[in-house]
């Protein structure tokens, strides 16, 4: 079992690009979300899944957009990349809403 | 004033020692992860609670629901507890959203 799978670990970005980050997961889990985590801040939510096709935003959704085709999949879209959104990204994923969290190994993005 | 704090932010031991962490909040919720997150960033959960205590090896979490208090315990600590042991709880009113606390930094040194 791969678990939550997140890819790319590393991301230079210039400022004004587009990019995805990849999320998959393997355990058929109902349920995924998107964190960014900031030095001095706690994990911020950025969207979340209940299920295919379902999405809805979260603590800080602005620049970003998501999509959930299927279950295994929840990309991450920065639709213009802005230096603002240099962090760490985790996608995590859980069976309900409710459940142990399953986090992904999170993606260093820079943005320039 | 966050809705999840914990305390302390920075903890430094002697391996062998016991350890506690807290937590506390604000809101009424419906669940409290102990999340673990090692140096390299992953972060692997430890424990989800809604009522009492759960164990697992050396590590004890404990909740009080009506004080909106839990602890994290580490019973004779090494240096690969060192890590950031951050709390999040589940609201359980509104859109129900997991809220972070900002992590503690725990150092075990040999």
């Amino acid at each position: 079992n791969a678990g939550v799978t997140q890819t790319p670990k590393f991301q230079v970005l210039k400022t004004g690009q587009s990019m995805t980050l990849q999320c998959a997961q393997d355990m058929n889990h109902e349920y995924m979300s998107w964190y960014r985590q900031d030095p001095g801040m706690g994990l911020r939510l950025i969207h979340y899944s209940v299920g295919a096709g379902i999405t809805d935003q979260g603590e800080v959704p602005n620049g970003y957009n998501v999509s959930r085709s299927t279950t295994e999949d929840f990309p991450l879209r920065l639709l213009s990349a802005a230096p603002s959104q240099t962090s760490v990204y985790f996608c995590a994923s859980s069976s309900r809403y409710n459940s142990p969290l399953h986090f992904g190994n999170g993606t260093r993005l820079t943005v320039t | 004033k966050n809705e999840v704090e914990q305390s302390p932010q920075n903890l430094t031991a002697q391996e062998g020692e016991f350890i506690t962490i807290n937590c506390s909040y604000s809101v009424g919720i419906s669940a409290l992860h102990w999340l673990q997150q090692h140096p390299g960033g992953g972060i692997v959960s430890l424990f989800m609670l809604s009522s009492g205590k759960k164990k697992h090896g050396r590590l004890i979490a404990t909740i009080n629901i009506q004080e909106k208090h839990s602890s994290l315990h580490i019973t004779a600590s090494h240096p690969r507890d060192s890590a950031v042991y951050i709390c999040a709880v589940r609201s359980n009113q509104g859109a129900q959203k997991l809220v972070f606390g900002q992590g503690t930094r725990l150092t075990i040194n040999p």
